[in-house]
């Protein structure tokens, strides 16, 4: 069954910027959309963005200025940098296989199916 | 934005127990509901897509239901294992939102 791991630095220093990659196994990146969660210490989930494997994007507008979420089908991974971090970036983050369903109206909804295990990020100096 | 704001954010109830979690959108959101448990320490699982939904391997004992703003999960009979955070998810806004989580603990 397809399996993700997050990977990159555990910790940042502020004002630079935050590189993970997630690597997708047991299964094919295309076809899909691809997310990235975060969850600060002891706070509820913020979804960050989302992008297909054709590399068409969506982002959080809150974060939108400061996020690139890209792609690399040949590797089977999706990435996500985040810039100009501060203390409040500090969070667990999770990439997620996102499925796109078509209602009747053929109006498009999105729910996350298959999750990584998450990687802590703090950002200190 | 859509809010979604969850009620209550804590429950305290017995394994057993019929549990219900409610969780209200700011404006009309269709059936494009989720949710999702959380368990202390490890990453969200998809319970119910599209309000009402059971996602494949998911017991059913979990149930939702819901549509336009107000969404409920049932739990029919608590079992230990799901004591755990619960979330839900809307989808119909290009920016997804999640509510803030209720908290479901041993009585």
């Amino acid at each position: 069954q397809v399996q993700l791991q997050e990977s990159g630095p555990g910790l940042v220093k502020p004002s630079e910027t935050l590189s993970l990659t997630c690597t997708v196994s047991g299964g094919s990146i295309s076809s899909y959309y691809w997310s990235w969660i975060r969850q600060p210490p002891g706070k509820g989930l913020e979804w960050i963005g989302y992008i297909y494997y054709s590399g068409s994007t969506n982002y959080n507008p809150s974060l939108k200025s400061r996020v690139t979420i890209s792609v690399d089908t040949s590797k089977n991974q999706f990435s996500l940098k985040l810039s100009s971090v501060t203390a409040a970036d500090t969070a667990v983050y999770y990439c997620a296989r996102t499925i796109a369903a078509a209602d009747p109206l053929n109006y498009y909804y999105y729910y996350m199916d298959v999750w990584g295990k998450g990687t802590t990020v703090t950002v200190s100096s | 934005d859509i809010q979604m704001t969850q009620s209550p954010s804590s429950l305290s109830a017995s394994v057993g127990d019929r549990v219900t979690i409610t969780c209200r959108a700011s404006q009309s959101i269709s059936s494009y509901l989720n949710w999702y448990q959380q368990k202390p320490g490890k990453a969200p699982k998809l319970l119910i897509y599209a309000a009402s939904s059971l996602q494949s391997g998911v017991p059913s004992r979990f149930s939702g239901s819901g549509s336009g703003t107000d969404f409920t999960l049932t739990i029919s009979s608590l079992q230990p294992e799901d004591f755990a955070t619960y979330y839900c998810q809307q989808s119909y806004s290009s920016r997804i939102t999640f509510g803030q989580g209720t908290r479901l603990e041993i009585k």
